[in-house]
Formats: structure tokens, sequence, C-alpha cells
């Protein structure tokens, strides 16, 4: 079955403290990749995605992720988290040959920084 | 504002009540999508259109609930007879699909409607 796990549901960390938040897929097939990010009360928004090519994938706000196929994962990171994170971080999967543009979601990671 | 709109913003009502949510899509983007979140979960998908055709429907989608995208513009979802377990999160997203859109498709999420089944 298609599906995407997020190891983590809640992590709390100090502000200039490193991230790395874990996702792992189950798909049959070549994938492409997301996290959506919701800060309190606000939507969600892509955070970054992959589609090919480089499995090191930069996004907004000092976030990036890599790719690693052997693996089935796709774990986001920072070098160096600020109060201004705290939020729900979700995976997501997406079959690349899929016309139908479906994302399956993990559970989501609530990262909570302290100042 | 030329995101993807959502009303209402909260529902409250009594079980046995029908509900009906709307969805205003960014304007040039053809594919609408309808998912639900509960607390603690990701987004489950529940259907889907392109242009005005629903092309894909969850299996968590049951008969009490119907989508439609009349024009292939805004969409409305009901939920008829409503029960306590439908209380969730309804979010609504879009993206451009086709030749002209570079990339894979990018869903932008709108704000959600949530609501609460007493």
């Amino acid at each position: 079955a298609q599906s995407v796990s997020q190891h983590n549901h809640h992590v709390i960390l100090s502000e200039a403290a490193s991230l790395e938040l874990g996702c792992n897929y189950s798909y049959g097939g070549t994938v492409n990749l997301f996290w959506y990010v919701q800060y309190p009360g606000q939507h969600l928004q892509l955070l970054l995605k992959y589609f090919s090519g480089d499995p090191l994938v930069k996004g907004i706000k000092g976030f990036e992720a890599e790719f690693i196929k052997s693996k089935f994962s796709f774990n986001l990171r920072k070098p160096s988290v600020q109060w201004s994170d705290t939020a729900e971080y979700f995976c997501a999967v997406k079959g690349r040959s899929s016309n139908t543009g479906k994302l399956i979601f993990g559970q989501g990671t609530t990262l909570q920084v302290k100042p | 504002d030329t995101g993807v709109s959502q009303n209402p913003r909260h529902k409250i009502t009594k079980r046995g009540q029908n509900v009906t949510f709307r969805c205003d899509p960014i304007s040039e983007h053809n594919r609408l999508y309808w998912y639900r979140q509960t607390l603690g979960q990701g987004p489950e998908f529940l259907t889907y259109f392109q242009n005005e055709a629903q092309l894909e429907k969850s299996r968590l989608l049951s008969d009490r609930f119907s989508a439609e995208r009349p024009k292939g513009s805004f969409s409305t979802l009901e939920i008829q007879r409503t029960e306590q377990g439908d209380s969730a999160m309804y979010l609504c997203a879009s993206s451009l699909y086709g030749l002209a859109a570079s990339g894979a498709n990018v869903l932008t999420f709108g704000a959600g409607s949530r609501l609460t089944v007493l």
C-alpha cells in the first residue's frame, strides 16, 4: 500500500539547534516528494519539493531535504532553527507517472522551538 | 488575494443536519482537490476534479458526501446527515495540470473549513 511515515510526532528544540525530521515512504514506482509546513493558524504551504536530478533539494527559509532512493527516505533538515520555525511539518509523496496529482501525506511532525 | 479561498471557515452543526462548503481555487488552475484532516493526522485525499469532471473519489467518501464543480471554477462539498465522526478540517487545494504546467502537479492549499458536529 502507498503510505508515508514520519517517525517523530513531536519535536522540541532550542533556538540554534539543528533539525532533522524523518520521512519514509512506501510507493511502487518513481516518486515526487514534498514537504509542506503549517504555521499556527495558517494554511499548508509548500516548503520544498523533489522531482528529479540532484537528490539534495533546497527550499525556503533555509530548509533542505535529501532524497535517498535506497532508503525510501526524504528527511528534512535545517542547520539552525529559529523560534519562527515552530509549526507542523508534513511529508507527502506522489507517483511521478501518476496523472492524478494526488498527494499521500504523512501524519505530520509538530516542531516546537523554544526561544 | 489570489490564493485558494474556502468558506465558511468554521461550521458548527447538529448531528443529522446537512452542511455545504465552498472552495474558490486559483483562477488559472484546472484541478481542484478536497482533503480531510483530523487532529494529529495528515490530510487524507477525498476527491479531485479536472475542470468540471470528477475524476477520482476516495473510498473514504461515503455516499453522504457529494462534491461538484459545475463550471470548472468553484467547487462545493456537501455532507448530508452529518455524524460526529465527520468533525474535521476540510481542505481544498488547486493546481495547474497539463502541457502548460512546469514540473509536477504542485498543490496550493486553502485555509480550510472546520466542521464541528455536535
